[in-house]
């Protein structure tokens, strides 16, 4: 079965640089989200996406920005990134709702 | 605020039952779930509850009492793989969900 699919898995940025993060979805999954995983935490709710509608926002800093786009992939954006932002980044799709969410593999952001 | 409490860690004996409770205060509620997630991988969906009362599949089993903000997740017949982080979950309302701080499992032999 296909999963939800995240590139890079792995990302290496100095402070002050930019990232852009994507996520394909599971085909007709229509809600996206994004978290951040620090080490030893839980997943902090970012952002997320219904029918390519940003939805609602969570704990995202201005310096981050996302979108959904017409085939349904998402990127996150985050720019002028700073020490703190290296944690690792899932997206996950859910089909209709918010009774389960398929997560991705995630992608390791490290800012150095 | 809005928070999620969960015990910290667990450890349990090959073959034996856990339960691993989550206690919510957040300012919506429209579900509780409960995911798995083993080192350096990513969040598996386990179970859901909408409704107050229990919810079984397979070894796994989770409950709800929204009077309460209470639930627990009950893994029967434990195995060396259970060891791994598990997390509660709400749906705070439209598509946000609050994740609670996780509750760390060792299965011992």
């Amino acid at each position: 079965a296909a999963g939800v699919i995240q590139s890079p898995r792995h990302l290496i940025k100095e402070k002050r640089e930019t990232a852009t993060l994507k996520c394909y979805p599971i085909p007709r999954h229509d809600t996206v989200y994004w978290y951040q995983q620090g080490p030893g935490q839980d997943p902090q709710f970012l952002i997320s996406f219904y029918e390519k509608m940003q939805s609602d926002k969570g704990s995202i800093p201005d310096r981050f920005s996302a979108q959904q786009f017409s085939d349904y992939h998402s990127e996150l954006n985050m720019s002028s990134l700073e020490l703190g932002d290296s944690a690792l980044y899932f997206c996950a799709s859910s089909p209709g709702g918010h009774r389960e969410q398929y997560f991705g593999p995630g992608t390791r952001l490290t800012v150095t | 605020g809005q928070s999620l409490e969960q015990p910290s860690e667990v450890t349990a004996v090959e073959g034996a039952i856990v339960q691993i409770n989550c206690t919510y205060q957040t300012s919506g509620f429209y579900g509780l779930s409960w995911y798995q997630q083993h080192d350096g991988g990513a969040p598996t969906f386990l179970s859901y509850n909408g409704l107050d009362g229990l919810e079984e599949t397979g070894r796994f089993s989770s409950f709800l009492s929204r009077s309460d903000s209470y639930g627990y997740l009950l893994l029967q017949e434990l195995q060396m793989k259970d060891s791994a982080s598990y997390f509660c979950a709400v749906n705070t309302g439209g598509f946000k969900t609050i994740f609670g701080a996780g509750t760390r499992l060792f299965v011992k032999a």
